[in-house]
């Protein structure tokens, strides 16, 4: 069956310009997670989403960031006026709920603020 | 000091040799998952347990709560397990996933 599907899969953007990227759940998931992974490092919480609702945005870092889910299926995560240091892997993944379920990941949008 | 941390940070082996990849966490935790992540491409969950010993395939994992320690075996590795090994547990407090760096594997023929 078909997985979480992330695109774009590449983006490159030059600093200031505004992106949106975007993420397909598996269906039926309720839980939708953000992570940003920079070069050699672990992936980083950034937000959790409960169906359409957004219970945790605790891990983003600036008010630049800003993600939604509003039919409770698809998310987009934006980023404002990018900045070098946003250069990082994008994971989105989505799991039957939060507690004591797997999460499934998609295969990341790498971004490359220039 | 990193919450998770993963030991060694890289590996080499031949193949057909036997790997062992340590996970060592300080904060409480109410589940432990192992993830693969080739070069470009996602990350797949391997494992998710919370006491004892899960196995697939070649693949076990293991978990000592008491010890906050857990490992990755490998077995018969083969040049298609190279990959980045992560492991990331689940905060009892945070309910977030904290994740380790990663242990890039590399399995020559």
């Amino acid at each position: 069956g078909a997985g979480v599907s992330q695109s774009p899969r590449y983006k490159v953007a030059k600093r200031g310009q505004d992106v949106a990227l975007r993420c397909d759940p598996i269906s039926g998931h309720v839980s939708l997670f953000w992570y940003q992974q920079a070069l050699g490092q672990g992936p980083e919480f950034l937000t959790y989403f409960q169906n359409e609702a957004q219970l945790d945005k605790s891990g983003l870092p600036s008010d630049r960031f800003f993600a939604e889910r509003p039919e409770g299926s698809v998310s987009t995560l934006k980023i404002q006026r990018t900045q070098q240091e946003d250069s990082a892997v994008y994971l989105c993944a989505s799991s039957l709920g939060r507690e004591y379920y797997e999460q499934y990941f998609g295969p990341g949008t790498r971004l490359t603020v220039t | 000091k990193n919450e998770v941390e993963q030991s060694p940070q890289n590996l080499t082996a031949q193949e057909g040799e036997f790997i062992t990849i340590n996970c060592s966490y300080s904060v409480g935790i109410s589940a432990l998952h192992w993830l693969q992540q080739h070069p470009g491409g996602g990350i797949v969950s391997l494992f998710m347990l919370s006491s004892g010993k899960k196995k697939h395939g070649r693949l076990i994992a293991t978990i000592n709560i008491q010890e906050k320690h857990s490992s990755l075996h490998i077995t018969a590795s083969h040049p298609r397990d190279s990959a980045v090994y992560i492991c990331a547990v689940r905060s009892k407090d945070t309910d977030k996933l904290i994740f380790g760096t990663g242990t890039r594997l590399q399995v020559f023929p």
